[in-house]
């Protein structure tokens, strides 16, 4: 059964620091998407990536297909950035089987 | 910028009432989908539709019928409401289904207890 674990399951830290969210997954699949969940509950993808490493802003993407492993890293962290974080592998290149999340608290 | 429209945001209902959810896309987007997330689980696939007047069922389609009589609207229906139905329902969208370089454009959310 195809399947995608996050870590951890929830995270705290303090402004500035730099945060890493892992998400690992079984065989099958061909690309994975990051997700970010905001308090209020809206969903907004933030990445969909296959191989190597995608930046925007403060956020950086990387993936790692034969290791199944892939990390979300956010630099010099604010409040504004506490929300949960998804990530959903795309396995069969049409299924999306989702992880349970991160949740992230930034405190000032 | 409307993206994805879910109505209503909340709604209680009694086991066996019977109620339809509405979402609605200005995007054009050929595919839409309704996931459930439960507290410890993932987001799981109801239904979805890859164009007007098709549906099909994802992982979770038990207790829920669908509807895509428009393009840019999907429904989502439950004849008989039951507690385990108590969720928060998303609905997305997206040009593309799930796959390569086409991410999925998701709904705020309608939080949904069945008493």
């Amino acid at each position: 059964k195809n399947e995608v674990e996050q870590s951890p399951q929830n995270l705290t830290a303090q402004e500035g620091e730099f945060i890493t969210i892992n998400c690992s997954y079984s065989v099958g699949i061909s690309a994975l998407h990051w997700l970010q969940q905001h308090p209020g509950g809206g969903i907004v993808s933030l990445f969909m990536l296959s191989s190597g490493k995608k930046k925007h802003g403060r956020l950086i993407a990387t993936i790692n297909i034969q290791e199944k492993h892939s990390s979300l890293h956010i630099t010099a962290s604010h409040p504004r950035d506490s929300a949960v974080y998804i990530c959903a592998g795309v396995f069969n290149t049409d299924k999306l089987i989702f992880g349970t999340g991160t949740r992230l608290q930034v405190f000032p | 910028n409307a993206g994805v429209t879910q109505t209503p945001k909340f709604r209680v209902l009694k086991t066996g009432q019977s109620m339809t959810l509405l979402c609605a896309q200005d995007m054009n987007h050929e595919y839409m989908y309704w996931y459930r997330q439960d507290p410890g689980m993932g987001l799981r696939l109801i239904h979805y539709s890859v164009g007007e007047g098709t549906t099909a069922k994802g992982e979770v389609p038990d207790g829920y019928n669908v509807s895509r009589l428009k393009k840019q609207n999907f429904l989502l229906g439950l004849e008989s409401a039951a507690p385990s139905q108590t969720s928060v329902y998303f609905c997305a969208s997206s040009s593309i289904r799930g796959i390569m370089g086409q991410p999925q454009h998701f709904g705020d959310g309608t939080r949904l207890s069945i008493l």
